[in-house]
């Protein structure tokens, strides 16, 4: 089954740190961009980071929210990305998903599978 | 950074009616737009890409159209299934980002 599962979310103090993770499966990991994509409760969705394929030498785009902050990279051998969260804020607290973006014929990159996500709550 | 104004945020309809949500671009796009439908504690679903493109699997009651600035999803007939949360999202330029979201309610 083609799917993302996203962990590692739980509560954590202001000026900490938690690491997210999204497994693939189902399809050829290696092939896609990777995002993370937040939505606070009750609120829109607002994407925070990408990493790129091997071709493009797994390269990172970033929200200025989280830029210098937060951290995405990936393990294309454990068909997993991650989202290594440092000094959180209340702000960050939200449902965490990892997205896969796919090519369109002009080789601009957009969502095509999401994952549920996990919940990242700072509170003190 | 690109804005994205969705309209309405809400709007209440019955089953069969004919539904239409706009979605402005703050600078062109080119065609670089994308649809998702999304359900309470459900992942977002990818309805239309690149504005007009349907994704496999989507029902035919939904399309897209438009360029540049001034997008449109159109669902036709709508159907319990489709009662959601509707967001629009550009791809063209970093950061990427999304429309504040379209509720479509049960009237």
């Amino acid at each position: 089954e083609v799917q993302l599962v996203e962990s590692g979310g739980g509560l954590v103090q202001p000026g900490g740190s938690l690491r997210l993770s999204c497994a693939a499966s189902g399809f050829t990991f290696s092939d896609h961009y990777m995002d993370w994509v937040r939505q606070a409760p009750g609120k829109g969705l607002e994407w925070v980071g990408r990493v790129r394929d091997k071709a493009h030498s797994y390269t990172t785009e970033y929200a200025a929210s989280v830029k210098g902050r937060f951290t995405v990279s990936r393990d294309d051998s454990k068909n997993s990305v991650f989202l290594q969260m440092n000094s959180l804020k209340i702000e960050d607290t939200a449902v965490y998903l990892c997205g896969r973006a796919s090519p369109s014929v002009d080789r601009y990159y957009y969502f095509d599978l999401w994952g549920l996500g996990t919940l990242v709550t700072v509170s003190s | 950074d690109i804005r994205m104004t969705q309209s309405p945020s809400s709007l209440s309809a019955s089953v069969g009616d004919r539904v239409t949500i706009t979605c402005r671009a703050g600078q062109g796009i080119s065609h670089h737009l994308a649809w998702f439908q999304q359900k309470p504690g459900r992942a977002p679903k990818l309805l239309i890409y690149d504005a007009s493109a349907f994704q496999r699997g989507v029902p035919s009651e939904f399309s897209g159209s438009g360029s540049g600035t001034d997008f449109t999803l159109t669902i036709n007939s709508l159907q319990p299934e489709h009662f959601a949360t509707y967001y629009c999202q550009q791809y063209h330029a970093y950061p990427l980002t999304f429309g504040g979201g379209t509720k479509v309610e049960i009237k």
